[in-house]
C-alpha cells in the first residue's frame, strides 16, 4: 500500500464554519506534510510532523490547526477561514524527515470558502 | 536557500514527439532532486529522483532526467510523448540539510500534447 488518503476531496464551507481536513497513511511513514496549492501555483509547505510531533510551522494564520493524534493519522483544523483560503490542501508522507527520503502524496481536498 | 527555475511555464509537443523540460536549480551543497506530475486537480505523483550516484536517472512512465553539476540543471526528457501525459510537471529540490522538510517546488510547467 503506498497510498495516502485524504478526505473529504471537496469541501465548501461558510468563513464562520469550522471543519476537518483528515489524511491517513498505512507506509508506516513517520513524517507526515500540510501543503497548500493555489490555482497555477507549486505547492508551499504550511507544516511538518516528524514522529507525531510538530516540527516546523510555517507561519500558518492560526485560523489553521493541524493535529497528529497517532503516526498514521494527520487532520488539518479550519475555523474563520478567508476566501482567499480557498486551494488546493495536499497531504504527504515520508519515511522520516532525513535527507533524501520522498515524499507521497495524496489526491488533496479542494477547499471552497464562501 | 535553495530555489528551483522552470523557464518554461507552458509547452507544446505533437504526439509521438520528443520532450525536455528544464530545470535549474540552486542550492549550496548536493542537492537532493525530484520531478513531480499533476494532472488536473490532482495529488502529485513522483516520477523520478536523484539522490546521489549515475547522473542519469530512470523514472516511471518511459521518463529521464539527467543531473548536470556544471550546469545546476535537472532537465527531463521522455522520447516519445503519449497524450496522457498532458499534466503540469514540477521540479523540487530538498535541502540536504533538512531532508524533505525543506523540499522547493519550482512554478511548474504545463504540458499540451497536440494529436
Amino acid at each position: 500500500d503506498t497510498e495516502v488518503t485524504q478526505t473529504p476531496k471537496h469541501l465548501v464551507m461558510g468563513m464562520t464554519n469550522k471543519k476537518s481536513l483528515k489524511c491517513e497513511q498505512h507506509m508506516g511513514h513517520r513524517a507526515m506534510y500540510w501543503y497548500k496549492q493555489k490555482a497555477k501555483k507549486p505547492p508551499e509547505l504550511m507544516f511538518v510532523y516528524s514522529y507525531e510531533k510538530l516540527s516546523i510551522n510555517e507561519s500558518v494564520p492560526s485560523r489553521f490547526s493541524p493535529e497528529c493524534p497517532n503516526s498514521s493519522l494527520l487532520n488539518l483544523h479550519l475555523h474563520a477561514l478567508q476566501p482567499e483560503d480557498s486551494a488546493l490542501y495536499l497531504c504527504a508522507s515520508s519515511l522520516d524527515t532525513r535527507s533524501g527520503t520522498e515524499a507521497f502524496f495524496g489526491q488533496g481536498t479542494r477547499l471552497t470558502v464562501v | 536557500a535553495q530555489s528551483v527555475t522552470q523557464p518554461d511555464i507552458h509547452i507544446t509537443v505533437s504526439e509521438g514527439a520528443s520532450l525536455e523540460l528544464r530545470c535549474n536549480y540552486s542550492y549550496g551543497a548536493t542537492p537532493y532532486l525530484f520531478w513531480y506530475v499533476q494532472s488536473p486537480g490532482q495529488g502529485l505523483q513522483l516520477l523520478l529522483k536523484y539522490f546521489s550516484g549515475d547522473t542519469l536517472v530512470q523514472g516511471i512512465k518511459g521518463f529521464e532526467a539527467e543531473f548536470k553539476r556544471s550546469q545546476s540543471s535537472f532537465n527531463l526528457r521522455k522520447p516519445s510523448v503519449h497524450w496522457s501525459d498532458a499534466a503540469e510537471y514540477f521540479c523540487a529540490v530538498g535541502a540536504s540539510n533538512f531532508g524533505n522538510e525543506k523540499l522547493t517546488f519550482g512554478t511548474g510547467t504545463r504540458l499540451t500534447i497536440i494529436p
